[in-house]
């Protein structure tokens, strides 16, 4: 089975500082991880995805996050926040192996960026 | 990504009744769908897996007779909530997945569902 765990349900940054969402996930095999972004009575918009390759994605919105193996993690990250990032983001995971492409989702991490 | 339309994106009905909710995808062939309900300040649910043309895989405690899954071709499926109470209430969401873009859930922008 796997889980993701997203261990704080709400950051608060200042306008300009670096934002970070931390994830950490379980899963048999590979994972396939994905960070995602939602704003009030809005699906989910797609930031960004490891799946392989280089530990370091970029993704939209200059969005960016480090897979660590070894930690577990996937941390999503970025330089300077701005007001409009202010959402909910989640943290998924799927199995390498599922064909289903079935995705377990985080609690979730509001994120609020204050002026 | 993928462009994802819902309709309707808010409907409000009355106990007892039925309502229909589509999921299209706009600008690829979608093999696999997924339907999600999701309450306030809450994570995600995942209801069924459908793929076009086969019958929807639902996930344990998901009532595949009051929830009616049609995924009748490569760009649309549509979620029936049949009988529809006040504890139906809550926001669906449906994802698109498929071809070139297999790895990637595209997520549509939901559905409020209110049942009074």
């Amino acid at each position: 089975a796997q889980s993701v765990a997203q261990p704080e349900d709400q950051v608060n940054v200042a306008e300009g500082n670096p934002l970070t969402v931390k994830c950490t996930y379980s899963v048999s095999g590979n994972p396939y991880l994905f960070w995602y972004v939602q704003y009030p009575n809005r699906g989910l918009q797609f930031l960004l995805k490891y799946i392989t390759g280089d530990n370091l994605v970029k993704g939209s919105y200059g969005f960016e996050a480090e897979f660590n193996k070894s930690q577990t993690s996937f941390h999503l990250k970025k330089p300077s926040a701005l007001v409009s990032d202010s959402a909910l983001y989640f943290c998924a995971v799927r199995a390498g192996t599922d064909s289903w492409g079935k995705l377990q989702f985080g609690a979730g991490t509001q994120v609020v960026v204050t002026p | 990504g993928a462009v994802v339309s819902q309709h309707p994106s808010r409907v409000i009905c009355k106990s007892g009744t039925s309502v229909k909710i589509e999921c299209r995808s706009l600008d690829f062939q979608a093999t696999t769908m997924f339907w999600y309900r999701q309450f306030p300040k809450q994570s995600l649910m995942l209801m069924a897996t459908s793929n076009e043309g086969s019958k929807a895989t639902y996930e344990q405690g998901v009532e595949k007779d009051k929830f009616l899954i049609n995924h009748a071709s490569l760009t649309l499926s549509t979620l029936t909530v049949t009988s529809a109470h006040p504890e139906d209430s809550s926001f669906y969401i449906c994802s698109v997945a498929g071809g070139s873009r297999t790895d990637t859930q595209y997520f549509g922008p939901g559905t409020r569902l209110t049942v009074l």
